[in-house]
């Protein structure tokens, strides 16, 4: 079957604007996340979705990014007011249930802010 | 506090050769995760091989296998018969439990150079 799949796969946008990025997971996986990995990090978690809900938020580093999934299948990752310091690549996550099983990740969108 | 740690910025192995890559990690919770995945320069991370904290035997997965030492907590991945294709960057990642549900906590992974 289909994976994880992320649009757009690069998106170059300049300080100041707003972007969202796409993640469509695993069908009936319920569990989906949102990493960050900056060059040469290891991804960093941001926001854990179980259904339709944001279960965990905890991750997300200011009020700039903000994440929504409003029928418990694709997730929107969108960020205001986009700096410098968000250029890194945003990788989406699905798993079933509670994610205690393995993540199967999407292939990332690399974003860079001007 | 770092969680996981990998200490091997890169490694080179040639190949058909074996490899082990060292990932410690630090946790107060009995019931917990180790993964290892691939990153190739593509970016896509692709999960190779999972062990649970009280799993009996060591995991392995085709080429793949994991020296799980409880104790020291360590989590080695060792690569058999290295291939070309095995070149690329490598993340050891622990389930964290949290309030509602799990997140992988990475180590900053190490790259991997196979060499003919």
């Amino acid at each position: 079957g289909a994976g994880v799949s992320q649009t757009p796969s690069n998106k170059v946008t300049e300080k100041g604007k707003y972007v969202e990025l796409r993640c469509d997971p695993i069908s009936g996986h319920t569990a989906l996340y949102w990493y960050r990995q900056s060059l040469g990090q290891g991804p960093e978690f941001l926001i854990y979705f179980q259904g339709t809900g944001a279960a965990d938020d905890s991750g997300l580093p200011n009020d700039r990014f903000f994440a929504v999934r409003p029928e418990g299948s694709v997730s929107t990752l969108k960020i205001q007011r986009t700096e410098r310091g968000d250029s890194a690549m945003y990788l989406c996550a699905s798993s079933t249930q509670g994610g205690y099983n393995e993540q199967f990740f999407g292939p990332g969108t690399r974003l860079t802010v001007l | 506090a770092q969680k996981i740690t990998q200490t091997q910025p890169g490694m080179f192995v040639q190949e058909k050769e074996a490899v082990t890559l060292d990932c410690t990690y630090d946790t107060s919770d009995p019931s917990y995760g180790l993964f290892w995945y691939k990153q190739p320069s593509s970016g896509e991370m692709i999960f190779l091989i999972y062990q649970g904290s009280y799993d009996q035997q060591n995991a392995t997965e085709g080429r793949y296998s994991l020296n799980f030492q409880k104790a020291r907590k360590s989590a080695n991945l060792v690569i058999s018969a290295s291939q070309l294709g095995d070149s690329a960057m490598y993340f050891c990642a622990m389930r964290e439990r949290r309030e509602a549900g799990t997140a992988l906590i990475f180590g900053k992974g190490t790259t991997l150079s196979v060499s003919s």
